[in-house]
């Protein structure tokens, strides 16, 4: 099994902070990595799909980095509002036969964003 | 729209009944997964499929089986349910395209009793 960690677990921030958080991954055999979103009571919806080294993705407020070199990627989220509490989850991709197409998922960054 | 839909919505059981959840998809993609989500876990792959009777396991299969004999179905069997196996049941597919970014169903909440 492959591990891919996240961090915060957890963050509480006021309307208007920036804030960030951390995925970890193996730096070996990558394909890609993903970032999802995930509402409570809704399904996860995908963010931004990551392949290459150095790649930045925007949406909006929401911004990624990617290293695969050192195997982790930042997510950003600039002036946060209260719609972007969720939970936050990336997931890796390695190459390699039948188990291409499976994803590694974090255990996720939980934001809370207060008024 | 992914057009998956995931059947029952709810459903509430006793321990030691079998179960069948069903995962639905209207476009005919080749991948499909069930994960389980659990408090503090995130998302865990229980079993996927990459075709037609090709399955494989994921990191939380004892005590799940699956199937798939056509395309579009994908069913997720609990042989003899047990209150650990509580859970939302999420279905996804991918479409294999955008490095196989996945879409998840609406998800099965389970009670197991």
């Amino acid at each position: 099994i492959l591990n891919v960690e996240q961090s915060p677990q957890s963050l509480h921030v006021q309307e208007g902070d920036s804030t960030n958080f951390t995925c970890s991954f193996p730096s070996s055999n990558f394909y890609a990595l993903h970032w999802y979103r995930w509402e409570t009571a809704k399904s996860p919806e995908a963010l931004f799909v990551m392949t290459l080294n150095g790649d930045e993705k925007k949406k909006g407020r929401i911004s990624a980095t990617l290293n695969t070199k050192e195997g982790y990627s930042y997510l950003y989220i600039k002036g946060s509002q209260p719609e972007d509490s969720a939970t936050y989850l990336c997931a890796f991709i390695g190459v390699g036969g039948s188990t291409l197409g499976r994803l590694y998922f974090g255990r996720g960054t939980q934001l809370t964003v207060w008024p | 729209d992914a057009g998956i839909t995931q059947s029952p919505r709810h459903k509430v059981t006793e321990t030691g009944t079998p179960v069948t959840l069903r995962c639905h998809q209207t476009e005919n993609h080749r991948y499909m997964y069930w994960y389980r989500q659990d408090p503090g876990h995130g998302l865990r792959l229980i079993h996927y499929s990459y075709g037609v009777k090709d399955t494989d396991k994921g990191e939380v299969s004892d005590g799940y089986s699956v199937s798939r004999s056509k395309t579009e179905d994908f069913l997720l069997t609990l042989e003899s349910a047990t209150s650990s196996q509580t859970s939302v049941y999420f279905c996804a597919i991918n479409t294999g395209a955008k490095q196989y970014e996945q879409y998840f169903g609406p998800g099965t909440r389970l009670t197991v009793t």
